[in-house]
Formats: C-alpha cells, sequence, structure tokens
C-alpha cells in the first residue's frame, strides 16, 4: 500500500481565497483523521469520521473551516476564506478501528497564507 | 480534558550514548499511546505503539515502557547514532474507541557525531 496521501504538498495562497487540501486513507481503513501543527500549539486534532461519517468536528477553529469524505477513499478539508492565521503544516491520518487503532499519517500540506 | 506532556523540551548527546524520553500525560483511562518520529519538514513515523494493556513495546535499538497508573511513558533509545536525530512525539488515544490522538509537543533531539 502506498500509505495515506495527501495534495498538494505545498500550498501558497492569498488571504481570502478558498484553499481545499486532499487526503487519500489506506485501503481498507475505516477512520480518517485531520490534524492541524504550527509550532504555538503542536499537533490538534481537528475532525474525523468513521465510515464517511464525521463523529467529532469539535477541533475545527471556525465555519470557515469545513471537511468532507464523499467516499472510502477520499476526503477534503476546505478553508474559505483563508487568513493568515491559517498557516500551519496540515496532516491527514487513518486506522483500522478494529484492529490496534495504529494511526498512520500522510505527509501533510504545507499551507501557507500570505 | 487530557493533556500530553513531554520532557525534556530539547536534548544534545554525543554519538552512542543510550537515552531516555520522558511523556506524561493526565488522564490514566487510554486506551493506546504512540511514540513517532518526525523529521524536519517531513511527516510523523509511527515508532511505537502500546496497548493499555501492555507494558513495554520494543523495535530494534528502541524500548518504549508504560505505566498507566501513574500516567507516565518512556521512550529509550539504546546506543544512539547521529540518524537518530529528529524529533519524538508521544500521543495519547483516549477512549475506547477509534478517538483522535492527544500530542506532546515533542523533543527535539540533536545527536553529535
Amino acid at each position: 500500500d502506498a500509505g495515506v496521501i495527501q495534495s498538494p504538498r505545498h500550498e501558497v495562497t492569498e488571504m481570502g481565497q478558498e484553499v481545499t487540501l486532499r487526503c487519500k486513507p489506506i485501503s481498507g481503513h475505516d477512520y480518517l483523521f485531520w490534524y492541524r501543527q504550527t509550532m504555538m500549539r503542536g499537533l490538534e486534532l481537528l475532525i474525523y469520521f468513521n465510515n464517511n461519517v464525521p463523529i467529532d468536528d469539535s477541533g475545527m477553529p471556525e465555519d470557515r473551516f469545513s471537511a468532507k469524505m464523499p467516499n472510502a477513499s477520499f476526503s477534503t478539508l476546505k478553508i474559505q476564506p483563508s487568513e493568515p492565521r491559517d498557516s500551519a503544516v496540515y496532516f491527514c491520518a487513518s486506522t483500522l478501528g478494529q484492529g490496534d487503532n495504529e494511526q498512520f499519517f500522510g505527509p501533510g500540506t504545507r499551507l501557507t497564507v500570505l | 480534558k487530557q493533556e500530553v506532556t513531554q520532557i525534556p523540551a530539547a536534548l544534545s548527546v554525543p554519538e552512542g550514548e543510550n537515552l531516555v524520553l520522558n511523556c506524561s500525560f493526565t488522564d490514566s483511562a487510554i486506551y493506546n499511546l504512540q511514540w513517532f518520529r518526525q523529521d524536519p519538514g517531513k511527516g510523523l513515523t509511527s515508532l511505537l505503539l502500546i496497548q493499555s494493556s501492555q507494558r513495554e513495546q520494543t523495535s530494534g535499538r528502541l524500548n518504549a515502557s508504560l505505566d498507566k497508573s501513574s500516567g507516565r511513558s518512556t521512550l529509550y533509545i539504546a546506543a544512539s547514532q547521529p540518524g537518530d536525530s529528529a524529533t519524538y512525539l508521544c500521543a495519547v488515544h483516549s477512549g475506547g474507541g477509534a478517538d483522535g490522538l492527544t500530542f506532546g509537543k515533542g523533543t527535539h533531539l540533536i545527536i553529535q557525531p
């Protein structure tokens, strides 16, 4: 398996623009997580899905953030409109809920909002 | 709310030394604990996973222990090498389901050649 795949790897955009981050989990995994990493706050959970259904979005910072999982092999995290304070590395992770729950992370998307 | 603390925040040691990284968590009702490695500008690589019923896990020169009752875990690295230089993150999975992980801020490790 290719592991968790994220795109793009780097994104530079201007304040006010819409940003869409993409994630493909490991095939067969039924849980998908979105995390954000900043120098100040470290790694924080934003939202997670089970069988394509959002379970907990309490970590989503504002209504500007939204996430979807239309099928078992694809998820998006959208920021609209983007702000400079959204600059961070966004990670996607997946796991098999019936297994040992080891989470596997993608390479991340480094977002810079100017 | 679960909180995870890692000590020290940074560590620099000469090559060949054995070292211990510490992780503590406030709520002992955990499902499992994972240690990750993160290289600069890179993603997270899972090193070891310890289930709440286990006391330790070993992988090569790495050994992780878990004392759930006291809310502590340690990562032991034997015979350190320059290639071990990275940030090491401890993460706790709280709850019975596959909830998200709560991360510590990490220990930035430098192994001097």
